[in-house]
């Protein structure tokens, strides 16, 4: 059974960096066909995807948050990282990372089928 | 631009039926979308696939209770016989190149 699980400062100055990753377990990040994402939801409010990434290096971002988002792959550990740059009060959020096909590339699905239990960041001096 | 549309709000009785709606902005009719289910304090968990021809997948485990079909430009997820534990937010999410989208949910109450 594929998990995922985030793990990362659960507090993080405004203007500074904010970094996740999420490890995965049950399966390898470098299948193919496997894309990998985070999606953010602030406190009360709904579900924004952030980015995805292939384990060859492909990347995909929210153009709202395109300047700021760096995901990054490690594949000899199995994981993906999430950086967020110049972080404010708006990015305090549950951030969880998923799985989904290869839909956004190619044909086919990009159905977030695993999801991590999620990370909840706050940004505050 | 691709976006969804979801109701914010819906309710129905225990033990009845409702049909949740997701509606693909115009030009996107054809679009495969999923359905995704967060119970309160919890993470997302993927409901199913629903295909423009109202053809699905549900994911693991997903009782027989939870239905998706399709019209036009709609998506729809039907939940019949009603539980406590299907009180919770609903969300509808997409794909294009390079992207993806959610709706913003429709908070489900079962009275």
């Amino acid at each position: 059974q594929l998990q995922l699980q985030e793990s990362g400062p659960g507090l993080v100055k405004p203007s500074e960096t904010l970094s996740l990753t999420c490890t995965v377990s049950g399966g390898s990040i470098s299948s193919s066909n496997d894309y990998w994402g985070w999606i953010r939801q602030p406190p009360g409010r709904g579900l924004e995807w952030i980015g995805s990434m292939y384990y060859s290096g492909s990347t995909y971002y929210n153009p709202s948050l395109k300047s700021r988002v760096t995901i990054s792959v490690d594949t000899s550990r199995n994981q993906f990282s999430l950086k967020l740059t110049s972080v404010t009060a708006a990015d305090t959020a549950f951030y969880y990372c998923a799985r989904h096909g290869p839909g956004i590339a190619a044909a086919g699905y990009a159905v977030f089928d695993y999801w991590g239990q999620g990370s909840l960041v706050t940004v505050s001096s | 631009q691709l976006v969804l549309t979801q109701s914010p709000s819906a309710s129905a009785s225990l033990g009845a039926s409702v049909k949740l709606t997701c509606t693909l902005s115009s030009g996107h009719s054809s679009y495969a979308i999923a359905w995704h289910q967060q119970q309160p304090e919890k993470g997302p968990r993927f409901l199913m696939n629903l295909n423009s021809d109202g053809s699905h997948n549900k994911g693991d485990g997903i009782p027989d209770r939870f239905s998706g079909s399709a019209s036009g430009a709609e998506r729809y997820l039907t939940i019949s016989s009603l539980q406590s534990e299907d009180e919770a937010d609903y969300y509808c999410q997409t794909w294009g190149t390079g992207i993806v989208v959610f709706g913003g949910g429709t908070k489900l109450t079962v009275l």
